[in-house]
């Protein structure tokens, strides 16, 4: 079945370092591809999404570039801040029932020290 | 804007007890979902619904029940509380299920089962 993979954490970066968190996906038909972002005592929110290959999301300061040929999505940002600290998870829609649901990668912890 | 409303936030339960989650939107959603998040593990989908009156399992329903008797809300039943069942659990809501629709979160509950 259609699944995420995403890089293990945490991740532990000092303030403005580069970003990149893996994330590979196994699906069939074509899906659009998620990061979502949980910041400490909080629920998830949409970071950024692309819906068709090639496509790059972005959102603050964050971008992801969907690649069919890899079957990736990598989050990467140029320079981070503490307020980064989160945990980040990947996903893509996958169909169930003639809907489309979420399929979740493990999530991965960022740490950013400053 | 409240848009999705959990509670209870915490909640200790004894095994053998029952509750109930509740789950609240105020964005006119369709979809409604109850997912479980454990550690290293991502969010997994126990149960959700694609309009009022409307229920539907998902990866791990067993040993919880659902109704969604107003559009608005959904509740999440725990018939009779195991250890295993100790998670966070998060609500979510889209306004439909296209491949590429956003979920918007709950901030979740804590449960723990002693």
């Amino acid at each position: 079945g259609d699944s995420v993979t995403q890089m293990e954490g945490p991740v532990t970066l000092s303030e403005e370092a580069f970003l990149t968190i893996n994330c590979t996906y196994t699906a069939t038909g074509y899906p659009s591809l998620f990061w979502y972002v949980q910041y400490p005592g909080e629920g998830l929110q949409l970071l950024l999404k692309a819906t068709k290959a090639d496509d790059k999301g972005s959102n603050k300061g964050f971008e992801a570039t969907y690649r069919k040929e890899t079957t990736s999505f990598h989050l990467e940002k140029g320079s981070v801040q503490v307020s980064d600290s989160a945990v980040y998870f990947c996903a893509l829609s996958a169909a169930m029932d003639s809907n489309y649901q979420l399929i979740w990668g493990a999530g991965t912890k960022l740490i950013i020290k400053p | 804007n409240a848009g999705v409303t959990q509670t209870p936030k915490f909640r200790v339960l004894k095994t053998g007890q029952s509750m109930t989650l509740l789950c609240a939107q105020d964005m006119n959603h369709e979809y409604m979902y109850w997912y479980r998040q454990d550690p290293g593990m991502g969010l997994r989908l126990i149960h959700y619904s694609v309009g009022e009156g409307t229920t539907a399992k998902g990866e791990v329903p067993d040993g919880y029940n659902v109704s969604r008797l107003k559009k608005q809300n959904f509740l999440l039943g725990l018939e009779s509380a195991a250890p295993s069942q100790t998670s966070v659990y998060f609500c979510a809501s889209s306004s439909g299920g296209k491949v590429n629709t956003e979920a918007f979160f709950g901030q979740g509950t804590r449960l723990t089962v002693v």
